[in-house]
């Protein structure tokens, strides 16, 4: 049974990059069927997706938040990463770890962290 | 872009009366790519539905998916208790590649 656990700092400040990592256990990030990527839910709101990347490296991004966004993989480590650059506090949310799998639709999710972004 | 819109916002039933959730899209979307979520409070999202009407791995046949181009239908009978949650559909589109969610519909458990 696949397994997403995301890790990062809860709180950011204004202007910082906010960085987060997701670690996949009960299979490989490197197959290659699936995408990768994250999905982010501001506080008592709906959900945006973010991005999503291959494990050998391509990507698609929000085109709203594509100037800001960086995904990778880490395939020796398990890990997929996100990297949101130049943040406000529209930006607070719990952060979501995914796999989207046949067809895009979202079987996998991880449990989310909320990040705020203040000073 | 394609628009997902969901209603009603909140809909309240009672234990054991059937739930109807609707999702327009703003373009046609293709039936493969629609999709459902539940999302109870403090939880992520679990899938429901996918292709629009096939249920996922291990949900009750108490929920089913149907509709094709603009209008799809979530429909939740026998309703339960632990049913209440905020239900999403989603679409991808490919060009340009894009995953859209809908705002979604809060169901209330009187």
């Amino acid at each position: 049974q696949l397994h997403l656990q995301e890790s990062g700092p809860g709180l950011v400040k204004p202007s910082e990059t906010l960085s987060l990592t997701c670690s996949v256990s009960g299979g490989s990030i490197s197959t290659s069927q699936y995408y990768w990527g994250w999905v982010r839910q501001p506080p008592g709101q709906g959900l945006e997706w973010i991005g999503h990347t291959f494990y050998s490296g391509t990507t698609r991004y929000n085109p709203s938040l594509k100037s800001r966004v960086t995904i990778s993989v880490d395939s020796s480590k398990n890990q997929f990463s996100l990297n949101l650059r130049s943040v406000t506090a529209a930006d607070t949310a719990v952060y979501f770890c995914a796999r989207p799998g046949s067809a895009y639709r979202i079987d996998y999710w991880g449990q989310g962290i909320l990040v705020t972004v203040a000073s | 872009e394609i628009v997902l819109t969901q209603s009603p916002d909140t809909l309240s039933l009672s234990p054991g009366e059937r739930a109807t959730l609707s999702c327009r899209a703003s373009q046609s979307v293709n039936s493969v790519y629609l999709a459902w979520y539940q999302q109870k409070p403090g939880q992520a999202p679990r899938l429901l539905i996918y292709g629009a009407s096939s249920r996922a791995t291990g949900i009750p046949d108490r929920f089913s998916g149907s509709g094709s181009g603009t209008d799809f239908t979530l429909t939740i009978s026998r309703l339960e208790p632990e049913d209440l949650a905020v239900y999403f559909c989603q679409q991808f589109d490919s060009s340009p590649p894009f995953i859209t969610f809908g705002q979604g519909t809060r169901l209330e458990i009187k």
